[in-house]
């Protein structure tokens, strides 16, 4: 079974540009998360997705960031006009809540984001 | 309040040996679900073990057991016989059942870094 897929793995802009990532869950699975991971701290979550639909964008800074699912499936992340303090590893997860009935996520391996 | 707070910045230990990260939380929600991930420096998160609020017994897997104090609100990694390779990060994390909305995204602490030494 294929994993989160994300892309780019790597990234660097100037303050004021616009950056965009990419992530494509596992197959089946209707919840998307999108997490933002600055150096040092644990993963913070900016957005969650059950299929199409936006759950909780509650952490999410909506003047400079959006996201979107459109066919609930595969998700983009934008970033605009990015500041230094973007910083950060952008992780994506999904969940399907499988027979383990955890709700354990599983994330991609994270877009290194560098603001300079 | 932090919901979910890690002591530990840092930890070494003695290869073989046995390690205890702490983890406690904080939430008025009756139902929730505690969770360990590992992250190596290759920047993967890879999930570990899963305690329900309501389990009875304290989840094992493999190395792997949490020492769950439910009145303490403490949810403790022990990683039995370390190994080199289980030098990472540690990220104790939590979802609460009764967010609304069907709102369930973890809430993870700051993470330990553990060091195993030969």
């Amino acid at each position: 079974e294929a994993g989160v897929a994300q892309s780019p793995r790597y990234k660097i802009i100037e303050k004021r540009q616009s950056v965009a990532f990419w992530c494509n869950p596992i197959s089946g699975h209707a919840t998307l998360y999108w997490y933002q991971q600055i150096l040092g701290q644990g993963p913070k979550l900016l957005i969650q997705f059950q299929n199409n639909g936006v759950v909780d964008d509650s952490q999410l800074p909506k003047d400079r960031f959006s996201a979107e699912r459109l066919k609930g499936v595969d998700s983009t992340l934008k970033i605009q006009p990015a500041k230094l303090e973007d910083s950060a590893v952008y992780l994506c997860a999904s969940s399907g809540r499988g027979g383990r009935n955890t709700g354990e996520l599983f994330f991609g391996e994270g877009s290194r984001l560098t603001v300079l | 309040a932090q919901k979910i707070t890690q002591t530990q910045p840092g930890m070494f230990v003695q290869e073989k040996e046995a390690v205890t990260l702490d983890c406690t939380y904080d939430t008025s929600d009756p139902s929730y679900g505690l969770f360990w991930y590992k992250q190596p420096s290759s920047g993967e998160m890879i999930f570990l073990i899963y305690q329900g609020s309501y389990d009875q017994q304290n989840a094992t897997e493999g190395r792997y057991s949490l020492n769950f104090q439910k009145a303490r609100k403490s949810a403790n990694l022990v990683i039995s016989a370390s190994q080199l390779g289980d030098s990472a990060m540690y990220f104790c994390a939590m979802r609460e059942d009764y967010s609304g909305g069907g709102a369930d995204g973890l809430t993870f602490g700051k993470g330990t870094h553990l060091i195993i030494q030969p």
